[in-house]
């Protein structure tokens, strides 16, 4: 089945704690992406990537590393989380930008005390 | 700046109504408008717009871009209860913001019996 898969899909940490948070997909899509969800917010994207080694801030990247050294594979870390990182989120991915709508993965709630 | 603004934010109506939801944008070398639905957690794809006037249809749900006057539209006819959701408009752009998702904060549509 295609999918994108993250883990953990819940996640309670302390903070200073380093965490990753993974993100897989199975499509052989080129591009990829990670996004928070905050109330009143909506999604905001936090980093994206069009291919193998090529990454890009999105509009809310401090605090946040990424790596791309695979395709299927973007993980999300969080060297030193803090509490105003507690969110809802989402990795996304697609065949490439502007072509097909992109699919995402279920989630991860993180929370941060 | 880029930006996405979806109106109303919230919207309750009686199953058999009509509802539009609006979105409008401002996004420097505009490439795609894309609605997805969000029920309890992963936004799932409905439609990708990139062409003014030509109306995107599936089922009871239609989408018209307006890309004169920057803003797309997304109708649900003879709605039902399963059409209850947050629905998520994002624009994407060319050149330095290619990849970069923008979102809307949503609009949390309410079907009640």
């Amino acid at each position: 089945e295609a999918q994108v898969t993250q883990n953990p899909r819940y996640l309670i940490t302390v903070t200073g704690k380093k965490l990753t948070v993974t993100c897989s997909q199975n499509m052989n899509h080129e591009y990829m992406s990670w996004y928070r969800q905050d109330p009143g917010l909506g999604l905001r994207q936090i980093y994206y990537s069009m291919n193998v080694e090529v990454t890009d801030k999105g509009d809310v990247p401090e605090g946040y590393k990424v790596s791309r050294k695979e395709k299927r594979n973007f993980p999300l870390i969080l060297e030193s989380p803090s509490p105003n990182q507690t969110s809802l989120y989402f990795c996304a991915s697609s065949p490439w930008t502007g072509s097909y709508g992109y699919t995402f993965g279920s989630g991860t709630r993180l929370t941060v005390v | 700046e880029d930006k996405v603004v979806q109106s109303p934010l919230s919207l309750v109506v009686h199953e058999g109504d009509t509802v539009t939801l609006n979105c409008s944008y401002e996004v420097t070398n505009f490439r795609s408008l894309l609605w997805y639905k969000q029920e309890k957690k992963a936004p799932t794809f409905l439609f990708m717009l990139t062409s003014s006037g030509i109306e995107k249809k599936s089922g009871r749900l239609s989408s018209i871009l307006d890309k004169k006057e920057l803003f797309s539209i997304l109708n649900i006819t003879a709605t039902q209860t399963g059409d209850s959701a947050i629905y998520l408009c994002a624009v994407e752009g060319y050149g330095g913001s290619q990849g970069n998702l923008i979102f809307g904060k949503g609009t949390k549509l309410s079907v009640k019996p």
